[in-house]
């Protein structure tokens, strides 16, 4: 079973515009992450978030938390031609649990 | 090795035969994953390890699937009787321990026909 849903579910966008992607969740969480995948192959680790963090930077990327709201956003800014992919947010439990996948949000940059 | 190696990339089997598909974890990492991801969907939790023992299978569809990692390294993932349905991408990741960041490898295609 998924525990996030991501939204939107498809997004398309221009090369140089900023590409924001939500993501919900049901339980509580000790951290939360941010992952992308290309062409259904492996995933790659783009950030992670822990719970008593409400944001976080990495280069172009900016990761919010609320948990009070149990959701997050990633925000992609000037985006680019390759950043054309499927980003996904994973949850890690608060006691030691597993990484539990949302659905994605397959993002589509038009160069 | 730099990363986490799956082998095969590519599996096609007959309904009904018995696959094992092989993880190699990066050096170290104590925790190990296994997730299936059907076309257009995300990651699903199938299985993980805490070095030599399964910490949680709860994910795991039925007993036909089966998972061990014996010396805390190298895993297999075990399909018995294949079905159609048992067709996805099969991932498997590792961590230097659990609910840190994840490292995926490329992943094995399972087709069974």
């Amino acid at each position: 079973s998924q525990q996030g849903e991501e939204d939107p579910q498809a997004l398309s966008i221009q090369e140089g515009e900023n590409a924001t992607m939500n993501c919900s969740y049901k339980t509580s969480i000790n951290n939360l992450q941010w992952y992308r995948q290309n062409s259904g192959r492996g995933l790659v680790h783009l950030i992670l978030i822990r719970s008593n963090e409400r944001e976080k930077h990495s280069g172009r990327l900016r990761v919010t938390l609320d948990t009070s709201k149990k959701s997050s956003s990633l925000l992609i800014t000037a985006s680019r031609a390759a950043d054309t992919a499927s980003y996904f947010c994973a949850t890690g439990g608060s006691s030691g649990d597993k990484l539990t996948f949302g659905t994605g949000t397959r993002l589509a940059v038009r160069p | 090795g730099a990363g986490v190696s799956q082998t095969p990339s590519n599996k096609v089997t007959e309904k009904g035969k018995y696959v094992e598909l092989r993880c190699d974890p990066i050096s170290g990492h104590t925790a190990l994953y296994w997730y299936r991801q059907s076309l257009g969907q995300g990651p699903e939790f199938l299985i993980y390890f805490q070095g030599t023992g399964a910490a949680d299978d709860s994910g795991l569809p039925n007993d036909r699937f089966f998972a061990v990692r014996p010396e805390g390294s190298v895993s297999t993932l075990k399909i018995q009787r294949t079905e159609r349905g048992d067709s996805a991408m099969y991932l498997c990741a590792s961590s230097t321990q659990v609910n840190t960041e994840a490292f995926f490898g490329q992943g094995t295609r399972l087709t069974v026909v």
